[in-house]
Formats: C-alpha cells, sequence, structure tokens
C-alpha cells in the first residue's frame, strides 16, 4: 500500500508570509501527527489530529495551526513565518488506537524560511 | 512531562563489535517505548517497540522500570547497521504523540 505522503518536498518563503504543509496518510490510518525536525532541537511533536479533532498539542506557539478533512489528510499551516521556522516538518500516520502502535513517516517537508 | 534522553550523539564500533545505544525516559506512568531508525536517504521508520518484545535485524531493547531505560543492543554490528537511531516514547492515551530523543548516529567500520 502506498505510504505517507507530504506535499511539496521543499518550500522558500519569506519572512512574514505564511506556508501551507500537506499530507496524505496511509490508507485506513485515522491518526495523523506532525513533527518539526531542526540540528538543534532534534524531533518536536507539533500536533496530532485524529478524526478531524485536535486530540495532542505540542509547545508551539500559535502560529503553528493544523486541520484534518474527513479523508484524514491533514495540513498544517505556519503563518508570520520567522527565520527560525526553517526546518524539517515530518508527517507521521497510524491507526491511533492503542498503545504500542507503529507511526508511519513521510519524507518530510524542508522549510526554507529568509 | 515526558521526556527521552540519548546521551551519546556519535557512536562508533567496528563490525562484528557489540554495540549499545543508551535511551533513559523520564514519565509518571506506564509509558510504550520504540526505537524508530532512519538510514541514510530514507524516512524515519520503526526498527522495534517494547510492547512487541521481538528481535528486529538482530537488535533487541529490554525496557528496564526501575532504572527508567530502554537501551538497544546487538552482539555484532553490521557496516548496515550504520543509521542515526531515535528512542521514543509514547506517554498514556496521548496515542499519536511521540517523544524523541536527540538521536545517536552509529557508525559502523569495516
Amino acid at each position: 500500500k502506498a505510504g505517507v505522503t507530504q506535499t511539496p518536498r521543499y518550500l522558500i518563503k519569506t519572512r512574514g508570509q505564511q506556508v501551507t504543509l500537506s499530507c496524505s496518510p496511509i490508507s485506513g490510518h485515522r491518526s495523523v501527527s506532525w513533527y518539526q525536525q531542526t540540528p538543534g532541537q532534534g524531533l518536536q511533536f507539533l500536533f496530532e489530529y485524529f478524526s478531524e479533532t485536535q486530540r495532542n498539542k505540542g509547545n508551539f506557539p500559535g502560529r503553528f495551526s493544523g486541520r484534518q478533512f474527513s479523508n484524514s489528510r491533514s495540513e498544517m499551516n505556519v503563518s508570520t513565518l520567522e527565520l527560525g521556522d526553517s526546518a524539517l516538518y515530518l508527517c507521521a500516520s497510524s491507526l491511533g488506537a492503542g498503545g504500542g502502535t507503529e507511526a508511519f513517516f513521510g519524507q518530510g517537508t524542508r522549510l526554507t524560511v529568509v | 512531562a515526558q521526556r527521552v534522553t540519548q546521551p551519546e550523539k556519535l557512536l562508533s564500533v567496528f563490525k562484528g563489535a557489540p554495540v549499545e545505544l543508551k535511551c533513559n525516559y523520564s514519565y509518571s506512568g506506564s509509558p510504550e517505548l520504540f526505537w524508530y531508525v532512519q538510514y541514510s536517504r530514507q524516512r524515519l521508520q520503526l526498527l522495534l517497540r517494547h510492547i512487541s518484545r521481538e528481535s528486529i535485524k538482530g537488535f533487541t531493547a529490554d525496557l528496564n522500570k526501575g532504572e527508567t531505560s530502554f537501551h538497544l543492543k546487538k552482539p555484532f554490528a553490521q557496516e548496515e547497521d550504520s543509521a542515526m537511531y531515535y528512542c521514543a516514547l509514547q506517554g498514556g492515551t496521548s496515542y499519536g504523540k511521540l517523544t524523541f530523543g536527540q538521536g545517536t548516529i552509529l557508525t559502523v567500520h569495516p
């Protein structure tokens, strides 16, 4: 079956702009999580959506938001971009129910803010 | 609060030598622990999870609740084991949330 797909793969934006990233989960997966990966902070959890509802949220400012559609596809939006938002953004999907569930990751979207 | 610590950023061993990647965690309840691996130019993928008690590619990991550790071990390292390894924790009913350690880059020399 197809894996987790993230689009676009690369983005270059200017400070102050906003950006939307997309994630298509594995068919049948109802949970989509987003992570920010940077060399200094490593992998940090942004938020998770399950059945169109935000179920978990990390410690990121309100400029970071997301949503999930009825087909489980998810989007992440960052408004008023800052240089420090430059990172690899990873999306992961899972069945979302029960502990020990495997998360399947996408290839990521590389965002560069100039 | 939950935290995962991987004390070694870099670990180098020779082929055939034993390898141990350390992972310590902080969590007040009963966590689910995972090891994820990222090979060069590949996406992050699950290596193993403590709930399955399985051995994958010769790797094993035992959850030690007393020491709050989940170290990853392999008795004989292979060159293809060279990768970035992340220890991750899932707490309570936060099924979709993983807390990752900073990662350890393992290099296995021929």
